[in-house]
């Protein structure tokens, strides 16, 4: 079953420190891996976009990576700030029928 | 330049009652696709068009339809509603293709429809 996992599925941070969401998938095949953030009451925003042959990705604070091998991604967030507060959802174009297969996201509280 | 615009953004049915939603993408947008986000569940894709036909769709009902005119724009219709259709309905728009490919989609606010 076409499945993506994420964990932890919440965190607290304080402002200013790094962290690192995971993103585990078993969807096969897919072509792109793509990271959401969503604030409360908004709809997500496009971080970062990956095909399937890419091993790293970056937006200013954020950087994506890709490991094929163990089928898993991370979103690493250097230097958070009280605005990175939300959710991150990761989701990948994938399956027989190439459609949008979403994870339950993580929600991030960043504290100052 | 206009975002993703979604009407409405509240509504109230009650169960056996339904709904349309309207979705105005991105101008040169030519693909519209729908979401359905409820907090068991996350984002689940709904069904996606492109030059009024639609090209995928996710495992949902029949009582899910949808359709996009000529101008791009889309709407989706739900019959029948049920209490488990409380949910917040996205649509996204891109540029190309389609979710195929690396196009980036663009979201909406969305539309937070709660059924009694």
């Amino acid at each position: 079953k076409n499945q993506v996992e994420q964990s932890p599925q919440s965190l607290i941070i304080l402002e200013g420190k790094n962290c690192t969401l995971q993103c585990n998938y078993t969807v096969s095949p897919f072509s792109n891996l793509r990271w959401y953030k969503q604030d409360t009451g908004r709809g997500p925003v496009s971080l970062t976009i990956m095909t399937f042959s890419e091993n790293t990705k970056s937006n200013g604070r954020y950087t994506a990576t890709l490991d094929a091998d163990t089928k898993q991604s991370s979103l690493h967030i250097t230097a958070s700030q009280l605005s990175d507060s939300a959710s991150y959802i990761c989701a990948m174009d994938g399956g027989s029928q190439g459609n949008l297969i979403f994870g339950k996201g993580t929600k991030l509280s960043v504290k100052p | 330049k206009a975002g993703v615009t979604q009407t409405p953004r509240y509504l109230i049915k009650t169960r056996g009652q339904q709904v349309t939603l309207s979705c105005s993408p991105i101008s040169g947008h030519r693909s519209v696709s729908w979401y359905q986000q409820t907090p068991g569940q996350g984002l689940q894709f709904l069904f996606e068009y492109f030059s009024e036909t639609q090209r995928n769709k996710g495992n949902f009902p029949g009582r899910f339809s949808g359709r996009q005119f000529s101008n791009s724009r889309s709407e989706m219709n739900v019959s029948t509603l049920e209490l488990g259709d409380s949910a917040l309905y996205l649509c996204a728009s891109s540029h190309g293709t389609g979710i195929y490919g690396a196009n980036v989609l663009t979201f909406g606010a969305g539309s937070r429809l709660t059924v009694l």
